[in-house]
């Protein structure tokens, strides 16, 4: 069975420091790797993904991300936070030849100004 | 830009009762699913939908639940007896294929209470 872990309830980072969430999963197989946001009373955002080739995965509003095979990771960063990031980020696994994602129980990100 | 929309923002009923819960998806995308999340735990799926049938649905989806995409825009979510269990933030969600990599779009999100 696959499972996403994000070890991390809550993330707490200061305006302008940078962040990461983390995010880990077990999967047998490929996995395609995906992170959403959520802005309060919004559904949930695509950020970016994985699917192959280049580990480090650049996505929307200055998010990246590093697949890292080895330590079956996917973690979340950001060179420099901003207050308006402050939103729950979600993670999500999906086999190859599936659609149907196994997302992790979510991080709440808090920015500090 | 585009957007999922979901219709109410929040339902109460009564233990019981039937409720529906209604989204439109995004107009030229083809694959619509339902999740939910109940209060502290993951998102999880529920039903995908695509050419007017079920075309995958989890264990949680048991006979109470059913869709329907009653015309050419909206997708609903049927619980006919709601139990104290189904209170949760149920999600619509679309996307434009149905291939693995194509990201889906979600809607804001019904918060369901029971009662």
């Amino acid at each position: 069975a696959q499972s996403v872990a994000q070890p991390e309830d809550q993330v707490n980072v200061a305006e302008g420091n940078p962040l990461t969430v983390k995010c880990t999963y077990s999967v047998s197989g490929n996995p395609y790797l995906f992170w959403y946001v959520q802005y309060p009373n919004r559904g949930l955002q695509f950020l970016l993904k994985y699917i192959t080739g280049d580990n480090l995965v650049k996505g929307s509003y200055g998010f990246e991300a590093e697949f890292n095979k080895s330590q079956t990771s996917f973690h979340l960063k950001k060179p420099s936070a901003l207050v308006s990031d402050s939103a729950l980020y979600f993670c999500a696994l999906l086999l190859w030849g599936s659609y149907i994602p196994t997302f992790g129980r979510g991080t709440s990100l808090i920015v500090h100004p | 830009e585009p957007e999922v929309t979901q219709t109410p923002s929040h339902q109460v009923t009564q233990m019981g009762q039937e409720v529906i819960l209604r989204c439109v998806p995004i107009s030229n995308h083809l694959y619509f699913y339902w999740y939910r999340q109940i209060l502290g735990q993951k998102v999880e799926f529920l039903v995908s939908f695509y050419n007017n049938e079920i075309s995958e649905k989890s264990e949680i989806f048991d006979d109470q639940f059913s869709v329907e995409r009653p015309d050419g825009s909206n997708f609903t979510l049927k619980i006919r007896s709601t139990k104290l269990e189904d209170s949760a933030m149920y999600f619509c969600a679309s996307s434009e294929e149905g291939t693995s990599y194509n990201e889906q779009f979600f809607g804001p999100g019904t918060r369901l209470t029971v009662l």
